[in-house]
């Protein structure tokens, strides 16, 4: 157990859907980071929170959206679901940015749209 | 943007064998991060690697960063089994302050007894 939880493990929903996947980051980290993992693209850095602030944004499409709560948790919402956003969906958390300890990867969800 | 181009994408070896793992970044390494995957997992971290010419070690598994500051390598002494899965390397992106890490598309390692 790493430390930092993601729920559900599995998802199957049909395409149009929307679904939030829920992350706990590791205790006493602030920073929490969403990736997505396909295999033709690898794995993609969406979005970072800190501290419950937004503070960098990558590849994460319009129809995506993140947030995270005063408690530190955060959930990723997806919206107008397609084919191609079926993929391993990873949070990953650090005390801080350029942590020397690494950043904490929960074991992901696994998002299957049919 | 920063990329970062690992070496080889895959790579299947002898048990007992040593291997190396390449990562080659577009830009200058602010920060290398090593992970290992096993397939459909999470990623677990192996070491990270800051200052020129550094070099870190962890079992069986030595990681190395240039001079330059814009290569790393991954050396995995006498392999086993246990060292099967994906390795990926990542970076903290451009240096930018607010710390994500971009990553390669890693290397699949097989280790064959």
């Amino acid at each position: 157990d790493s430390g930092v939880t993601q729920t559900p493990k599995h998802l199957i929903t049909a395409t149009g859907q929307r679904v939030t996947l829920r992350c706990s980051p590791r205790s006493g980290d602030l920073s929490v980071y969403w990736y997505q993992q396909s295999l033709d693209q690898g794995l993609q850095f969406l979005i970072q929170y800190y501290n419950g602030e937004e503070r960098a944004k990558g590849n994460i499409l319009e129809r995506f959206s993140a947030q995270q709560f005063p408690d530190l948790h955060s959930e990723l919402n997806l919206s107008s679901l397609e084919l191609g956003d079926s993929a391993l969906y990873f949070c990953a958390s650090s005390v801080a940015p350029y942590s020397q300890n690494g950043y904490t990867f929960g074991s992901g969800t696994r998002l299957t749209v049919v | 943007s920063q990329e970062l181009e690992q070496s080889p994408q895959s790579l299947i070896v002898q048990e007992g064998k040593n291997l190396t793992i390449n990562c080659t970044s577009s830009k200058t390494l602010y920060g290398l991060y090593w992970y290992k995957q096993k397939y459909g997992e999470g990623l677990i971290f192996l070491m990270m690697l800051q200052k020129g010419g550094e070099e870190k070690s962890h079992e069986k598994i030595t990681a190395k960063l240039d001079e330059k500051k814009q290569q790393s390598s991954l050396h995995i002494t006498a392999s086993q089994p246990s060292h099967a899965g994906i390795y990926l390397c990542g970076a903290v992106d451009g240096g930018g302050s607010q710390g994500n890490l971009i990553f390669g598309k890693g290397t699949k390692l097989s280790v064959k007894p």
